[in-house]
């Protein structure tokens, strides 16, 4: 299975940018990188996903490194509202099906 | 927001009961997932589908089965529900496509006395 590695937990301050770090050394040529985030008591919603160029959308930016290996997340200011679980997550397509596995998470603190 | 609704949201029963959790999707996706969240543990994937009647096990499958009849509806059940599956459960979707997105569902919380 494709694997993402992401740091337990990260702070910031409110309203300054925050780069969320995740590495996939595994990835292969067509798989999309994903990043979803879940705020307390709801379930995991989409933030952003790319496959080679760097994108922006109104909630963040995505970096991807040129070999792909690594990626960052990028909050360009964040608020108390962005404090929940982030998720950097690929697409596995062993046995010709798609299926995301979930590691545990960057758990990000906003402190005011 | 994408049409997933999880049934019910909130359950308790007891140690060896049956338990069906229903999703139902409004977006004629192809591909519906469920998982599970536990402290500490993050979303583990349990079962999903590819296709009507087309399923395969996730990481975590043991003591789960799932069926899909239809498009729309994904069950998962526990046979004989155990104090171990007390957790979180939520239903997503995606279209199968290439350049894709995640839908997830509310969750149901279900808990095993």
């Amino acid at each position: 299975d494709a694997k993402t590695t992401q740091p337990n937990s990260m702070e910031s301050n409110e309203e300054e940018p925050v780069h969320l770090p995740c590495n996939h050394s595994t990835i292969s040529g067509t798989d999309y990188i994903h990043w979803y985030r879940q705020l307390p008591s709801q379930g995991p919603e989409y933030v952003i996903h790319g496959l080679t160029s760097n994108v922006n959308n109104r909630m963040a930016s995505l970096a991807i490194a040129e070999d792909r290996k690594s990626s960052t997340l990028i909050l360009h200011r964040a608020t108390l509202r962005d404090a929940a679980v982030y998720y950097c997550i690929l697409r596995d397509r062993t046995s010709g099906t798609y299926k995301y596995i979930f590691g545990t998470g960057t758990r990000l603190k906003v402190l005011a | 927001d994408a049409g997933i609704t999880q049934s019910p949201r909130h359950k308790v029963t007891e140690t060896g009961t049956p338990v069906t959790l229903r999703c139902h999707q409004t977006e004629n996706h192809r591909y519906m997932y469920w998982y599970r969240q536990d402290p500490g543990h993050g979303l583990r994937l349990i079962h999903y589908s590819y296709g009507v009647k087309d399923t395969d096990k996730g990481e975590v499958s043991d003591g789960y089965s799932v069926s899909r009849s239809k498009t729309e509806d994904f069950l998962l059940t526990l046979e004989s529900a155990t104090s171990s599956q007390t957790s979180v459960y939520f239903c997503a979707i995606s279209s199968g496509s290439l350049n894709e997105k995640l839908f997830f569902g509310s969750g149901t919380q279900l808990s095993v006395l």
